[in-house]
């Protein structure tokens, strides 16, 4: 099966700081990408998708690069509120397959 | 908006057992996923459907899970006989499905599952 990559991290930044993780997908033919993100002992919430384009939703930034098959996240002005695990999605639909893989999750602190 | 339902919240299991986890989806979304997180993992899809069909079960261990998504609405997904290894969070999640590019899921809390 097809992997998704990510840095486990920890990252550990101070507050205000920008801070940008990245996640690789193996299967070439992957279409749809999206990032989630998921609290501690909590469910995955979709954070945002991520467009060939690039794409902005105030703080954070998603990119896609398809020739180097990464996609990457990057937040601005870190909030303490942003600590969290940080999901990449990668999504394949073809004729008669299909395939949908998580990344194991990019851990996130942001300290006072 | 009533989201996705699960139940029970919490099992603890000996091995060899068997056990159940129901879930109901978000009114209206067709597409339904059963999900299994194993403790510091990313969520590992088991099986998806799309109303009553499977669209992906390929990561779903048939010799001992089986999921099933009657009159495609709620759904099980059974575990039998447990093994250790099962011990994990079990995530339903459910979506409109316009498409795999447009495709947000809605996760419920999950099912924390502790094999014995």
């Amino acid at each position: 099966r097809k992997e998704v990559e990510q840095d486990p991290g920890p990252f550990n930044v101070p507050e205000g700081a920008t801070v940008a993780f990245n996640c690789t997908y193996s299967n070439s033919a992957s279409q749809s990408f999206f990032w989630y993100r998921q609290d501690c002992r909590k469910e995955p919430k979709l954070l945002m998708s991520v467009y060939s384009s690039g794409n902005e939703d105030g703080r954070f930034t998603a990119q896609l690069n398809r020739a180097s098959q990464y996609i990457s996240l990057l937040i601005r002005d870190s909030k303490l509120s942003d600590s969290a695990t940080y999901l990449c999605v990668a999504i394949y639909s073809g004729a008669g397959s299909y395939q949908l893989t998580f990344g194991k999750g990019t851990k996130l602190s942001v300290i006072p | 908006e009533a989201g996705v339902a699960q139940s029970p919240r919490y099992k603890i299991i000996e091995k060899r057992q068997s056990v159940a986890f129901w879930c109901n989806p978000i009114s209206g979304h067709a597409t339904l996923y059963w999900y299994q997180q194993i403790l510091g993992q990313g969520p590992k899809l088991l099986i998806q459907f799309q109303n009553n069909g499977v669209v992906d079960d390929s990561q779903l261990p048939k010799d001992r899970f089986s999921a099933e998504r009657l009159k495609g609405v709620d759904s099980t997904l059974k575990i039998q006989p447990a093994k250790l290894e099962d011990s994990a969070v079990y995530l339903c999640a459910s979506s409109l499905w316009k498409g795999p590019s447009t495709d947000t899921q809605y996760f419920g809390p999950g099912t924390r599952l502790t094999v014995l």
